[in-house]
C-alpha cells in the first residue's frame, strides 16, 4: 500500500525557533493535510491543501503542497510550548475512490522547552 | 462545523469480555465515517470506515466489527477482546464530496487487562 514517510520522527527545540516538518511518497498526491495531536486528545485538522505548488497559512503555521505532488511541507515560526504535540501529515491520491481514504504519516514529536 | 462525540472516554475491560465503543456525529448529514486505532501515540491505522448506513469496509483483518445503524452513528464492536485490543481508538468523519477533511473525535482510550 501507499506510504507516507514523514520526518523527523521527533524534535526538541527551544521556545521561539523555528520548526520545519515534512512528508514524502513515492505517489501523487492530490490532496495533502496536516494535523496537531496532544495527548490523550484527537487529531486537529491544522491546514487542507489541494494543489500542487499551494502554499497556505494559518497563523504561525505554514504549509506546502510540494510541486511535484509528492511531498509536502509544515512549517512553524516563533514555537511556543502550546506547540509541543504530535504532527501528522495525511494524503489522499484517488479522486473520488470510495470512502476517500487518507494515508497517514507516522508523526513528529514536537517538544518546546521553554 | 461538524462535531465528533465518542464514548467512553476511557474503558478497562478483562480479556474476553466484549467491547462497544459509539461514535455519533453533529453538525453534518450523510457523513463518511471512520474507525482509527492508534498504539503508542503514534501511527493511525484504519480499521473501518463506512459510506452510508448498513455500508461498512474493513481495512484489516482482525477481531473487531464495525456497524452504522443511523446516519450520523458509528459503532465499534467485539465480541471477545484480546489483549492486543488495547490502544486509543477515533472515530472521524468526512465530508462525500472532493473535500478529503476528515474530523477526529476525541477518542476512546481502550485497555484489556
Amino acid at each position: 500500500g501507499q506510504q507516507l514517510n514523514q520526518s523527523p520522527q521527533s524534535m526538541f527545540i527551544q521556545e521561539g525557533e523555528d520548526v520545519s516538518m515534512n512528508c514524502t511518497s513515492s505517489s501523487i498526491f492530490n490532496t495533502w493535510l496536516w494535523y496537531k495531536q496532544e495527548p490523550g486528545e484527537g487529531p486537529v485538522l491544522l491546514i487542507a491543501l489541494y494543489k500542487a505548488g499551494e502554499l497556505t497559512s494559518n497563523g504561525r503555521l505554514t504549509a506546502q503542497f510540494g510541486i511535484t505532488r509528492k511531498d509536502s511541507f509544515l512549517n512553524i515560526s516563533a514555537s511556543i510550548p502550546s506547540d509541543v504535540g504530535i504532527y501528522f501529515c495525511a494524503g489522499q491520491s484517488k479522486p473520488g475512490a470510495s470512502g476517500s481514504r487518507l494515508t497517514f504519516g507516522e508523526g513528529t514529536q514536537l517538544t518546546v522547552n521553554p | 462545523s461538524q462535531t465528533i462525540h465518542q464514548w467512553p472516554a476511557t474503558l478497562v475491560q478483562p480479556v474476553g469480555s466484549p467491547l462497544s465503543l459509539e461514535c455519533t456525529v453533529e453538525g453534518t448529514s450523510n457523513p463518511n465515517l471512520y474507525w482509527y486505532r492508534q498504539a503508542a501515540g503514534r501511527g493511525l491505522q484504519l480499521l473501518f470506515y463506512s459510506v452510508g448506513i448498513g455500508q461498512i469496509s474493513s481495512e484489516v483483518p482482525q477481531n473487531l466489527s464495525a456497524s452504522r445503524p443511523q446516519d450520523r452513528q458509528f459503532i465499534l464492536s467485539s465480541k471477545k477482546l484480546l489483549l492486543s485490543d488495547s490502544g486509543f481508538y477515533l472515530c472521524a468523519s468526512g465530508k462525500q464530496s472532493y473535500s478529503y477533511e476528515q474530523y477526529f473525535g476525541p477518542g476512546t482510550r481502550l485497555t484489556v487487562t
